[in-house]
């Protein structure tokens, strides 16, 4: 297992296109995350999901970002009619479940960096 | 409203010295932090973490230290290498064993291991 992946690493977009990220999360964790890192600033929360189910969303998921992971392996992460605000970098985590008084340090991918032109 | 923060945005440390990160939190109900190292183009990695029933938890040349009352805690490496040089998120956490638990992070600070 090569760790976290995701694809692509870079993508340029035209604002108002509708554009797609794939993460695949290491093969054991049902665990997986999605962040976004803007310059400057600390990754912040979008979404998790346990195995297939989407358990929480951040407020900042605005109902131009959905997300699945349909099977429970790998997920997607689309972003309609993308506006200039929405450049970042886009991180996918995995872990196992937290265990009792144990918290499993994620293990993030590279990311994807948009950019909306 | 930035629950994580942490104030210096760089740090200069001489090698072989020691490096104290530092990260002060608002959000008295967090009850798990996490430290994170960050190089240029990658993912952050996931370094140490401490639960709040403790207040130290050492893994080799890093050690974490938590001050609830003062809700303050820090990150020392020593002594300090120059593959040290990285960005460090500190992260903080609300376990209920089972419900949400994404992690907020503070702004990060970068650390330059100087030779």
């Amino acid at each position: 297992d090569t760790g976290v992946s995701q694809d692509p690493r870079h993508k340029i977009t035209k604002r108002g296109q509708n554009v797609t990220f794939r993460c695949d999360p290491i093969s054991e964790h049902n665990r997986l995350y999605w962040y976004r890192q803007t310059l400057g600033q600390g990754p912040e929360f979008l979404t998790y999901f346990q195995n297939e189910a989407q358990l929480e969303k951040s407020r900042l998921l605005s109902d131009r970002f959905s997300a699945e992971r349909p099977k429970g392996s790998f997920s997607t992460l689309e972003i309609q009619r993308t506006e200039q605000g929405d450049s970042a970098m886009y991180l996918c985590a995995s872990s196992l479940s937290p265990g009792q008084g144990t918290h499993y340090g994620y293990t993030f991918g590279s990311g994807t960096r948009l950019t909306v032109v | 409203d930035q629950q994580v923060k942490q104030n210096s945005p760089s740090l200069s440390v001489q090698e072989g010295r020691i490096s104290i990160l530092n990260c002060d939190y608002t959000n008295s109900m967090f009850d798990y932090f996490l430290w994170y190292k960050k190089y240029p183009a990658e993912g952050p990695t996931f370094l140490i973490s401490i639960s709040s029933i403790k207040d130290k938890n050492e893994d080799g040349r890093f050690t974490v230290f938590l001050n609830k009352s003062a809700k303050h805690l820090s990150l020392h490496i020593v002594p300090s290498q120059p593959g040290d040089s990285a960005v460090y998120f500190c992260a903080a956490s609300l376990y209920s064993g089972g419900g949400a638990d994404g992690l907020t992070f503070g702004k990060g600070t970068h650390l330059i291991i100087q030779p």
